[in-house]
């Protein structure tokens, strides 16, 4: 079984600070790894994805992520956030089975940007 | 333009009326998943497709059926709808070249 552990519910932070966002996950397999983010009434929309290679992931809007192994963690992170980047963000872990692509998310993290 | 569909996008019903929401993806992707999402629950999966005629269960799957008979729709059932299947459902589909899922805009259930 897979699960995933998003350790804060909530990140509240002033706007150009920069933030980080945890997720740790657990699996007995390899797994890939998303970090998603839900803008107000909005479905899911794809930030960035570790699938192999360098551990260091570039997203869109200037996000970034960090694979490791070890910890089993996969942390986001943005040196400036913007009053824009206020969202609900999902991270979530992927492995394929016969039947199809076993998707698991954490509990979701709110970041709120205050100006 | 590449999308997923979900219809419809809001729906008020009492308890135990079948009901169906139908999902569609024009980008010809073989993998098709439904979730529901829950405050503080993050979303989880309910059903979920390889393909045509080939579908399995998610995380929480009772009180939900699916069907996949054609390769772009992936509609979602609820025979007898209860309170606790209030929720906001995505539906989401994937290539097997890319993994990452691509949303629908959801679909808010309402059960009385």
């Amino acid at each position: 079984a897979q699960s995933v552990t998003q350790l804060d519910s909530q990140v509240p932070v002033f706007e150009e600070a920069p933030v980080e966002l945890r997720c740790n996950y657990s699996s007995s397999v390899s797994v890939y790894l998303f970090w998603y983010v839900q803008y107000p009434n909005q479905g899911l929309q794809l930030l960035l994805k570790y699938l192999s290679g360098s551990t260091l992931v570039k997203g869109i809007n200037g996000f970034e992520a960090e694979f490791n192994k070890s910890q089993t963690s996969f942390h986001l992170r943005k040196p400036s956030v913007h009053i824009s980047d206020t969202a609900e963000y999902f991270c979530a872990v992927s492995r394929f089975n016969n039947a199809g692509n076993m998707l698991t998310f954490g509990g979701g993290t709110r970041l709120m940007v205050k100006p | 333009e590449a999308q997923v569909t979900q219809n419809p996008r809001y729906l008020i019903t009492v308890t135990g009326k079948k009901l169906t929401v139908t999902c569609s993806q024009n980008m010809n992707h073989e993998y098709m998943s439904w979730y529901r999402q829950d405050p503080g629950l993050g979303l989880r999966q309910i059903y979920y497709s390889m393909n045509v005629e080939v579908t399995d269960k998610g995380d929480v799957p009772e009180g939900y059926k699916v069907s996949r008979k054609e390769k772009r729709n992936f509609p979602l059932i609820l025979e007898s709808p209860s309170p606790n299947q209030t929720s906001l459902y995505f539906c989401a589909s994937s290539s097997t070249r890319q993994y990452e899922q691509y949303f629908g805009p959801g679909t808010r259930l309402t059960v009385t």
